[in-house]
């Protein structure tokens, strides 16, 4: 089944305690991308990838790190969590990036709930 | 500075209606819209989408409607079914691709 596979779906962590958010896709995908969820302020994008080794800050990029060294995986990386990045996250994937090649929607995960006291 | 808004945070719409969610933009260099539609602990879902050299596409009960003077979307569901119900988000992204803007939402209930 084709699918973007996050984990884990919910993690409590306290302030300052690194932490890896794994993104995974099976569908050959060139792009990856990262999206924050809040109240109010829809879904913020932290950074992309284009393909591998290729990554770009998105809106959002403060207090995050990612890597893209293989196609299929995505990872976010919180060196030192903050209360202000509990949020709930969501990994997406597409062939390319939108409206490059016409339509190439995205495909999201299902998203992984974080709260950083 | 929120590039593509959504100003209604809620819409309610009797089954059978038409429902019409909206969404503003402020990048006329913007050229590809979409509309990703979210239920509770799921991902957000691709519905439909619009090129900027379009003003009109269809899909089924679903139409996106581009009016790049004015700098709108809309999408038309037409007839709204309770399974519509859900968060629907407009996102716009630039010729080159890569960044994805996404409004703030609009949480559609369609009533039996």
């Amino acid at each position: 089944e084709a699918q973007v596979t996050q984990n884990p779906r919910y993690l409590i962590t306290v302030t300052g305690k690194k932490l890896t958010v794994t993104c995974s896709q099976n569908m050959n995908h060139e792009y990856m991308s990262w999206y924050r969820q809040d109240p109010g302020l829809g879904l913020r994008q932290i950074y992309y990838s284009m393909n591998v080794e290729v990554t770009d800050k998105g809106d959002v990029p403060e207090g995050y790190k990612v890597s893209r060294k293989e196609k299929r995986n995505f990872p976010l990386i919180l060196e030192s969590p903050s209360p202000n990045q509990t949020s709930l996250y969501f990994c997406a994937s597409s062939l390319f990036p939108q409206g490059r090649f016409g339509n190439s929607p995205l495909h999201f995960g299902n998203g992984t709930r974080l709260t950083v006291t | 500075d929120q590039q593509v808004k959504q100003n209604s945070p809620s819409l309610s719409v009797q089954e059978g209606r038409i429902s019409i969610l909206n969404c503003d933009y402020t990048n006329s260099m913007f050229d590809y819209f979409l509309w990703y539609k979210k239920y509770p602990a799921e991902g957000p879902t691709f519905l439909i989408s619009i090129s900027s050299i379009k003003d009109k596409n269809e899909d089924g009960r679903f139409t996106v409607f581009l009016n790049k003077s004015a700098k709108h979307l809309s999408l038309h569901i037409v007839p709204s079914q309770p399974g519509d119900s859900a968060v629907y988000f407009c996102a716009a992204s630039l010729r080159e691709g890569g960044k994805l803007i996404f409004g703030q939402g609009t949480e559609l209930s369609v009533k039996p």
